[in-house]
């Protein structure tokens, strides 16, 4: 199985600074096949990025994706207040999908 | 609109079997995989297994092949998550979620509201 690591495990930014988060594979994602999902207490996760750099319908466009291959970035460009949560990374492009253990974006 | 609604909070003991419920509506239902994810307290997300409801095809993370059951009712647009016999380690909130994509390559763009599972004796 392809093992997704977030990083870093907790980011401390204020509103309107600008975040970046990592998830690096194991091996290879086939086709990019990789989605960022936020998820804030007590709420289901919501899907942001799919494909790697496609924003999902509704999503801002404050979040963009890159990366193919093993290395992944989802950026937030400048935080708003709504935005502080855990976001997961998650391929779907081998047959057994697989979740980063997310990255927790605290206000600072 | 496109909606899953999953069935309520359980709290069971340990042995005991139980089949938990997501009906999709406001789509095709029978035309869209859909997933089931496993939060257990405090920690991520685990896929589960994912099932076609057109035709009841179901595909299982190694790591719940085995443990748990995917099957789904077209004709109702349900979904379900089954269990035989409950450990105190299934606790935890489950979500389904439609999938989306192609290619054997589905993603999650709705989700329930989870189903939360408490085991204890």
């Amino acid at each position: 199985d392809i093992v997704l690591t977030q990083s870093p495990g907790t980011l401390s930014l204020s509103p309107g600074e600008r975040a970046t988060l990592s998830c690096r594979a194991s091996q290879s994602v086939r086709g990019s096949h990789l989605a960022w999902y936020q998820q804030k207490p007590g709420q289901a996760p919501r899907l942001l990025m799919y494909g790697a750099s496609s924003r999902a319908s509704g999503i801002p466009d404050r979040f963009s994706g890159s990366g193919s291959g093993t290395d992944f970035t989802l950026t937030i460009s400048r935080l708003e207040p709504e935005d502080f949560a855990v976001y997961y990374c998650q391929q779907y492009g081998n047959s057994v999908y697989t979740f980063g253990q997310g990255t927790k974006l605290e206000i600072k | 609109e496109v909606q899953l609604v999953q069935s309520g909070a359980e709290v069971k003991k340990p042995g005991e079997s139980l089949k938990i419920s997501c009906k999709g509506s406001g789509y095709s239902f029978s035309s869209y995989w859909i997933g089931w994810v496993r939060q257990m307290p405090g920690k991520g997300l685990e896929w589960m297994g994912i099932i076609y409801p057109g035709d009841s095809d179901a595909t299982y993370s190694p790591s719940f092949q085995g443990q748990v059951t995917i099957s789904a009712d077209k004709s109702i647009t349900t979904a379900y998550l089954q269990w035989n016999s409950l450990k105190a380690s299934d606790t935890a909130m489950y979500y389904c979620a439609r999938q989306v994509g192609g290619g054997s390559a589905w993603f999650s763009d709705y989700w329930g509201q989870g189903t939360l599972l408490t085991v204890s004796s």
